[in-house]
């Protein structure tokens, strides 16, 4: 079965040091994988999302960045954290689309951010 | 492009009442609907999905939607709460491309008293 690991899974960090942030993803091939941003009342913002190594699309311009320099790996950084950054930070897949449907997303347990 | 509305931030219900939270979509095409639910400090987890077909789908811990086109609606319903219900709600439309990501509402959050 398919399993996906985010950690840590609460952090905190003084403002203006960096950030990584790593999501595996196990017993799947060829995911699609997300970022998401949770922030208080606000609801799930989509940070970045991949459909490849190396295939990053940023939904929102801001202080963080996203790689993917495996299939099943995704991490969030940041080279200098901004108070703003704190929130609870989403990691998901879904299975890359076939054009048979829409595939659902799998979360991860999210980490807690307080940038201090 | 696709957007999904909830309509009510916060709900209180007794244990033991019947629960609707209320979804709406605007997409230009079919739908593809999600409920999830997130408990404090937890990921999300699916609760029910609609693709095609019956319009009342079931899903898991009792609870079930149904599908509204003419509504735009996809409203979630539980016949009795039970206390462990009380969660953070999402509803999520997505595309039929697969490889777009889902869109979701804000959330509700469901509070249940004695």
């Amino acid at each position: 079965s398919q399993t996906i690991h985010q950690w840590p899974a609460t952090l905190v960090q003084p403002v203006g040091s960096p950030l990584s942030l790593e999501c595996t993803v196990e017993g799947t091939s060829n995911p699609n994988l997300y970022w998401y941003r949770q922030a208080a009342g606000r609801g799930l913002q989509l940070l970045f999302y991949s459909v490849g190594i190396g295939q990053i699309s940023s939904e929102v311009p801001q202080n963080l960045s996203a790689s993917r320099p495996q299939d099943r790996q995704f991490i969030l950084s940041s080279k200098k954290l901004l108070l703003s950054d704190s929130g609870f930070y989403l990691c998901a897949w879904s299975v890359r689309g076939k054009g048979q449907g829409v595939p659902e997303a799998f979360f991860g347990q999210g980490t807690r951010l307080t940038v201090v | 492009a696709q957007s999904v509305t909830q309509p009510d931030i916060h709900i209180t219900v007794s244990e033991g009442a019947s629960l609707e939270l209320r979804c709406n979509y605007s997409y230009g095409a079919t739908p593809y609907l999600f409920w999830y639910v997130q408990s404090p400090g937890q990921g999300l987890q699916l609760l029910l999905k609609y693709f095609s077909g019956d319009t009342l789908v079931q899903g898991i811990k009792g609870f079930e939607a149904e599908f509204k086109r003419s509504q735009s609606s996809f409203n979630l319903r539980k016949p009795s709460v039970h206390w462990s219900d009380a969660a953070e709600y999402f509803c999520a439309v997505g595309t039929y491309s697969g490889n777009t990501p889902l869109v979701f509402g804000k959330g509700t959050r469901l509070s249940v008293i004695a």
